[in-house]
């Protein structure tokens, strides 16, 4: 049963244009959520993070998107950049529990 | 500036053999976290501490056990370890609720 899905295992966008990564999710409780970047040999790195109050988050090239009805959040980066290349994890945390789950990432590849 | 370490970075083990997993973070976080990375499979949850002496069982917690005793170090334990426990083993740490977590560079264990 997954709590979290990233449906897209990966994502090729040409550099300079915008990168727009979705997530979804099917626990209504959760109320925080965040997105990471990893690269090969290193862990996640924290990028952006949304609370369940605000619809728009943004910092930077990247902005986080939420939906509540729909149950789904987007990460536009723009422009894309060569180092954006990585794995891109979406989280969902509950505050009354304080576990973090995650999705099973998509791999952005920024083409030349 | 070590933030959150993980040790060691790199084991084999065979079938049956136990081993613990040090995680130590020294930004006096209160909330500890094991995940284990698979192929396909994301970041999934093994167990947590919301603080001191305290733990929680994630989503996949068959086969671990954990212990925080001091607030800095989260110790993974495997007591008989098994095949479908190779895996790449990362340890996250944050400071409460709705804060995002910072990742050690994980350890990539092999079962024989």
């Amino acid at each position: 049963d997954q709590q979290v899905k990233q449906n897209s295992p990966s994502l090729s966008v040409q550099e300079g244009r915008i990168s727009i990564l979705n997530c979804d999710y099917t626990n209504s409780m959760f109320d925080y959520f965040l997105w990471y970047k990893k690269y090969p040999a290193e862990g996640p790195t924290f990028l952006i993070s949304i609370s369940s109050i605000k619809d728009k988050n943004e910092d930077g090239r990247f902005t986080v998107f939420l939906n509540k009805s729909a149950k789904h959040l987007s990460l536009h980066i723009v422009p894309s950049q060569p180092g954006d290349s990585a794995v891109y994890f979406c989280a969902a945390s509950d505050n009354r529990d304080d576990k973090i789950i995650f999705g099973k990432g998509t791999r952005l590849h920024i083409l030349p | 500036n070590a933030g959150v370490t993980q040790t060691p970075k790199f084991r084999v083990l065979k079938t049956g053999q136990s081993m613990t997993l040090l995680c130590a973070q020294d930004m006096n976080h209160e909330y500890m976290y094991w995940y284990r990375q698979d192929p396909g499979m994301g970041l999934r949850l093994i167990h947590y501490s919301v603080g001191e002496g305290t733990t929680a069982k994630g989503e996949v917690p068959d086969g671990y056990n954990v212990s925080r005793l001091k607030k800095q170090n989260f110790l993974l334990g495997l007591e008989s370890a098994a095949p479908s426990q190779t895996s790449v083993y990362f340890c996250a740490s944050r400071l409460q609720g709705n804060q995002p977590q910072h990742f050690g560079d994980g350890t990539r264990l092999s079962i024989l």
